[in-house]
């Protein structure tokens, strides 16, 4: 089984700053089958990357995914006052599929 | 625009079955190119993947072996929805269910839509 490591567990930026969420897997990725998810309190997780650096749909491009292997990078360019949630990491490319513990973004 | 909404009780008593329903709308559970899945995130197990149901010519169900000896997944073509059944939970069980949409890319993908989750509590 694949586990995906995220760090830092908690950000704490202002509006406006840039964010960098790191996933690490214990196995090297297949073909980059990594994605990323924002979730707020009570809403449902929204799919951000798939593929490692692929926008879902709708999604601003001020969120870019990177990375390949076992380091994954989730950046937010300028953090917006919407961007404030919890992101999490998910591998697809083995079975089982996992996800990562999560990283909050908070407002410092 | 796909949607998915979920139902079903919030309070379920141990060794009793928990069932959610998922009520798809913008797509077809009967689809070819998706699978459906369900998933639960808890403090103690963060997100974890319970299992899915697709259709490809035939029927298919595919479980997590953490849980593949108490649950079932069971598409309904003539709601539009599938359904979730554990047995036999405990207070482990005790976690935010959600539904949701797999893209499969081989054989597993990402999950877009989610539904917006069920906060199931095991407890006499």
């Amino acid at each position: 089984e694949i586990v995906l490591t995220q760090s830092p567990g908690t950000l704490s930026l202002s509006p406006g700053e840039r964010a960098t969420l790191s996933c690490r897997a214990s196995q090297s990725v297949s073909s980059s089958y990594l994605a990323w998810y924002q979730r707020k309190p009570g809403q449902a997780p929204r799919l951000l990357i798939y593929g490692a650096s692929s926008r879902a749909a709708g999604i601003p491009d001020r969120f870019s995914g990177s990375g390949s292997g076992t380091d994954f990078t989730l950046t937010i360019s300028r953090l917006e006052p919407e961007d404030f949630a919890v992101y999490y990491c998910q591998q697809y490319g083995s079975s089982p599929l996992t996800f990562g513990g999560g990283t909050k973004v908070e407002i410092k | 625009q796909v949607q998915l909404q979920q139902s079903g009780p919030g309070l379920v008593k141990p060794s009793q079955t928990l069932s959610l329903t998922c009520a798809i709308s913008g797509d077809s559970v009967s689809s070819n190119s998706v699978a459906w899945n369900w998933i639960r995130q808890s403090p103690s197990r963060g997100l974890e993947w319970l299992g899915r149901t697709y259709y490809r010519s035939k029927w298919y169900n595919d479980y997590a072996e953490s849980v593949k000896s108490r649950i079932t997944i069971n598409p309904d073509t003539s709601k539009n929805q599938f359904s979730l059944q554990l047995n036999s939970v405990t207070p482990e069980d005790t976690a935010v269910y959600y539904c949701a949409r797999m893209t499969p890319v081989t054989t597993w993908g990402w999950f877009d839509p989610w539904g917006q989750g069920t906060l199931v509590t095991v407890s006499s």
